[in-house]
Order: C-alpha cells, then sequence, then structure tokens
C-alpha cells in the first residue's frame, strides 16, 4: 500500500527555522517525484515545487522560489520542506504528494502538516 | 489569484447533476492534461480524475472530466451529500515550468 506519512504540527515564532518531513513507503521512492502544496487557513492551493529523490533534480514555483528548500534522502525514502526564517504568513497546512512524471497527476497525497507561526 | 480560473461555488440536490468548469490558457490547460481533486471537510486533497478523463481506481464512475481547448470540466451525477467538498482543477504550466491549481469550487448538495 503506497502511503505518504508526514511530520506533525509545528507551532514556531517568526524568524526561526523549520524542516517539515515526508515518508514514503510502499513503491519505489527514487522513482516518483514528491512534491508540496501550501494551503493557507480557508484559501486553495497552491503548488510550491518537487524534487526527483533519484537525482535530486528540484524545481520551484517562482512564487517560492528562494522562500523555501525542497531536499530528499532516498536511503531513508524521506522528502522535506524547510524554512531559515519563518514569517506569519506562512502559517499554513502543507501538503506533499507524488507524481510519476513531473507533467501527470498528484496521486497520493500525505495527510498534511500544520504549520504554525505566531509570536 | 489563480493561473486557473474556477466558479467559487455550485449547488444542486441530491440526485441531480453538476458540472464545474476549469479555464486556463495555451500554456496550461490548453497543451497540458487536466488533474481533478476533491478535498472533503478537514481532509488531504484525493485524486478524482487524471489526464482529462480517467478515474483511478476505486473512484465512482458517477465522476467524469473533459477538456476542450482551454477549459475543462468536472461533472458529477446522482449527487450525495457525501459529495460535499471543495474541488480544484490542476495541470502543468509550460510557461511557469510549475504546477498550478485553480482556486477551488465549493458543492452544495441542497
Amino acid at each position: 500500500e503506497v502511503q505518504l506519512v508526514q511530520s506533525g504540527a509545528e507551532v514556531k515564532k517568526p524568524g526561526e527555522s523549520l524542516k517539515i518531513s515526508c515518508k514514503g513507503s510502499g513503491y519505489s521512492f527514487n522513482t516518483y517525484w514528491i512534491g508540496w502544496v501550501r494551503q493557507m487557513p480557508g484559501k486553495g492551493l497552491e503548488w510550491m515545487g518537487f524534487i526527483y529523490p533519484g537525482d535530486s533534480d528540484t524545481r520551484y514555483s517562482p512564487s517560492f522560489q528562494g522562500q523555501v528548500t525542497i531536499s530528499a534522502d532516498k536511503s531513508i525514502s524521506t522528502a522535506y520542506l524547510q524554512w531559515s526564517s519563518l514569517k506569519a504568513s506562512d502559517t499554513a497546512i502543507y501538503y506533499c504528494a507524488r507524481r510519476r512524471y513531473s507533467i501527470s497527476s498528484d496521486d497520493y497525497w500525505g495527510q498534511g502538516t500544520l504549520v504554525t507561526v505566531s509570536s | 489569484q489563480s493561473v486557473l480560473t474556477q466558479p467559487p461555488s455550485v449547488s444542486a440536490a441530491p440526485g441531480q447533476k453538476v458540472t464545474i468548469s476549469c479555464s486556463g490558457s495555451s500554456s496550461n490547460i490548453g497543451n497540458n492534461f487536466v488533474s481533478w481533486y476533491q478535498q472533503l471537510p478537514g481532509t488531504a486533497p484525493k485524486l478524482l480524475i487524471y489526464e482529462n478523463n480517467k478515474r483511478p481506481s476505486g473512484i465512482p464512475d458517477r465522476f467524469s472530466g473533459s477538456k476542450s481547448g482551454t477549459s475543462a470540466t468536472l461533472g458529477i451525477t446522482g449527487l450525495q451529500t457525501g459529495d460535499e467538498a471543495d474541488y480544484y482543477c490542476g495541470t502543468w504550466d509550460s510557461s511557469l515550468s510549475a504546477g498550478v491549481f485553480g482556486g477551488g469550487t465549493k458543492l452544495t448538495v441542497l
């Protein structure tokens, strides 16, 4: 069974750093792209970027380039999304999702990680 | 403002049919496959339709998708109260080299 299991909810202060994770199982982790999607409170889905764990090829949406870093450790089938300095506007649910090709659909999704940034 | 345009809300009675539109451009819908996702309240999105009109295993044939030019449509027949959710279209944008979503449509089954 394909599963993407994300790390738990986080509460952080503005300016702090954070790294959240997404662990894949039940499939060949190295051969599917893992992407990240933001959903701000009461809002829609926003595509952030993705990574191909097999060769670490990483692409970002222009809206998120330079704001976050996507990485992966294929030895433990885990992808990451990290911030170096959080802002209150980063408060959102973040979902990871896998896709077979860069232009294909996201067929399995993680359960989401709620990140709250507040002073 | 989303790259793809969806109506904010649609509604219909149980048992009826509803369609949800998704409008884009030649750099996205016009030259790439469209997907549709269902997000039930408090849950993660779920793939409903891929490659314009294909259903993943387990998705009932009450759900259908179509594409024409730079627009796509999701159709749901035999509406049930359990279909109340937010629905999103998504595709790849070749100009942005990025994935894009519509703003989402809230379906109410009256």
